[in-house]
């Protein structure tokens, strides 16, 4: 069953502006993964959040976990062109080892150059 | 980062046969490996788990005796969708699970049955 939620499930945006895309989910985590998929293609991982983390950067991402909330949101920077895709969130059940993916719905990415 | 293969990229059947898709981590062993499908513009639905030298674990409603799997060795699993049918027409992804817990995801196989 998918437990994530994405929001929103579109964002068109103009190259060089921030993209936020945000995720909910329902139960306990070990961990919050996000990945980007072109269209057609494999998933690419962009980051992992332990449970214990609140932030988390690289490069022009920027991810936040608040589990309180359950929810987190990646925010990309200076977005380019080749930054539309699909964008997933995926968190593994809990307990430890279990590491099943549960993916959100996933917000498809446009940057117009 | 880890590398996982696919293959083939693109497969066409014909209704009634079998096909196989293979799944390699390149550059590091994976004792557990997860088969996905994914219809156009969904998300990824988890298949099954595959296990290096046991039974692969099926998600609720996946049928077992239509979706072989087989993981060899600590680099392989093969998914074997037998009698296939249109419906079973799908983006079929495969990832492998490290040590860190991280999963790393094929390029997907494009399955056309016709």
């Amino acid at each position: 069953s998918q437990q994530g939620e994405e929001d929103p499930q579109a964002l068109s945006i103009q190259e060089g502006e921030n993209a936020t895309m945000n995720c909910s989910y329902k139960t306990s985590i070990n961990n919050l993964q996000w990945y980007r998929q072109n269209s057609g293609r494999g998933l690419v991982h962009l980051i992992l959040i332990r449970s214990n983390e609140r932030e988390k950067h690289s490069g022009r991402l920027r991810v936040t976990l608040d589990t309180s909330k359950k929810s987190s949101s990646l925010l990309i920077t200076a977005s380019r062109a080749a930054d539309t895709a699909s964008y997933f969130c995926a968190t593994d059940a809990f307990p430890q080892g279990a590491q099943k993916l549960v993916f959100g719905q996933g917000t498809r990415l446009t940057i117009n150059p | 980062g880890a590398v996982v293969s696919q293959h083939p990229s693109r497969v066409i059947c014909k209704s009634g046969t079998s096909v196989k898709i293979e799944c390699r981590s390149l550059d590091f062993q994976a004792t557990t490996m997860f088969w996905y499908r994914q219809f156009p513009k969904q998300s990824l639905m988890l298949m099954a788990t595959s296990n290096e030298g046991s039974k692969a674990t099926y998600e609720q409603g996946v049928e077992k005796d239509k979706f072989l799997i087989n993981h060899a060795s600590l680099t392989l699993s093969t998914l074997t969708v037998t009698s296939a049918h249109p419906e079973d027409s799908s983006f079929y992804i495969c990832s492998a699970l490290t040590t860190a817990y991280e999963q790393y995801f094929g390029p997907g196989t494009r399955l056309t049955v016709t």
